[in-house]
């Protein structure tokens, strides 16, 4: 049972334009969430992160918004660039340790 | 400081076998967890240590065991190899404090025939 989702496996973006990708979860005792960004060959590198408390989160181009009623959370990067493409991974966890829930990622390119 | 150094990257095991693999944190972390990535499954958390002890555990089975050492080091077991277990196994360590996000190493590459 995949408690977090990304319905998207693939974004295609333009350079400069802003990049967007979406990530829904099922429970709502999730209070914790980050986003992974992955190369090929290269493990996960953590990118941002935001607490229940929040709904929006900002670091340089990436911002990440938690809609908590909705149980969905997006990030946007502005302005893209083709160093962005890569797999983008969210993830959530209860606030009891350190177990996280990766959804099945989204591919972005970044098209120069 | 030097990151997550996981060995060896790529392992090709014959089904029936076992197989084990090694992750060393960044220093001075102490809690390493480790999943099991497949196309269209995403990551998948096998299992937690903390202080030598597991934390916490995924739902795989019995077959997958892990450990940890005093000095943090962790290993992955796995028995009885089966084709679907061939993924990219990742380990990640952290301070193991609640709301840290994970630092990642490369992976290991499990390709099981």
């Amino acid at each position: 049972d995949q408690q977090v989702k990304q319905n998207s496996p693939s974004l295609s973006v333009q350079e400069g334009r802003i990049s967007i990708l979406n990530c829904d979860y099922t429970n709502s005792m999730f209070d914790y969430f980050l986003w992974y960004k992955k190369y090929p060959a290269e493990g996960p590198t953590f990118l941002i992160s935001i607490s229940s408390i929040k709904d929006k989160n900002e670091d340089g181009r990436f911002t990440v918004f938690l809609n908590k009623s909705a149980k969905h959370l997006s990030l946007h990067i502005v302005p893209s660039q083709p160093g962005d493409s890569a797999v983008y991974f969210c993830a959530a966890s209860l606030n009891t340790g350190n177990q996280f829930y990766f959804g099945t990622g989204t591919s972005l390119t970044v098209i120069p | 400081k030097a990151g997550v150094t996981q060995t060896p990257r790529y392992l090709i095991k014959t089904r029936g076998q076992q197989v084990t693999l090694s992750c060393s944190p960044i220093s001075g972390h102490r809690s390493v967890s480790w999943y099991q990535q497949t196309p269209g499954q995403g990551l998948q958390f096998l299992f937690e240590y903390f202080s030598e002890t597991q934390r916490n555990k995924g739902n795989f089975p019995g077959r997958f065991s892990g450990r940890q050492f005093s000095n943090s080091r962790s290993e992955m077991n796995v028995s009885t190899l089966e084709l679907g277990d061939s993924a990219l196994y990742l380990c990640a360590s952290s301070l193991g404090l609640e709301g840290y996000g994970y630092t990642f190493g490369s992976g290991t590459r499990l390709t099981v025939v």
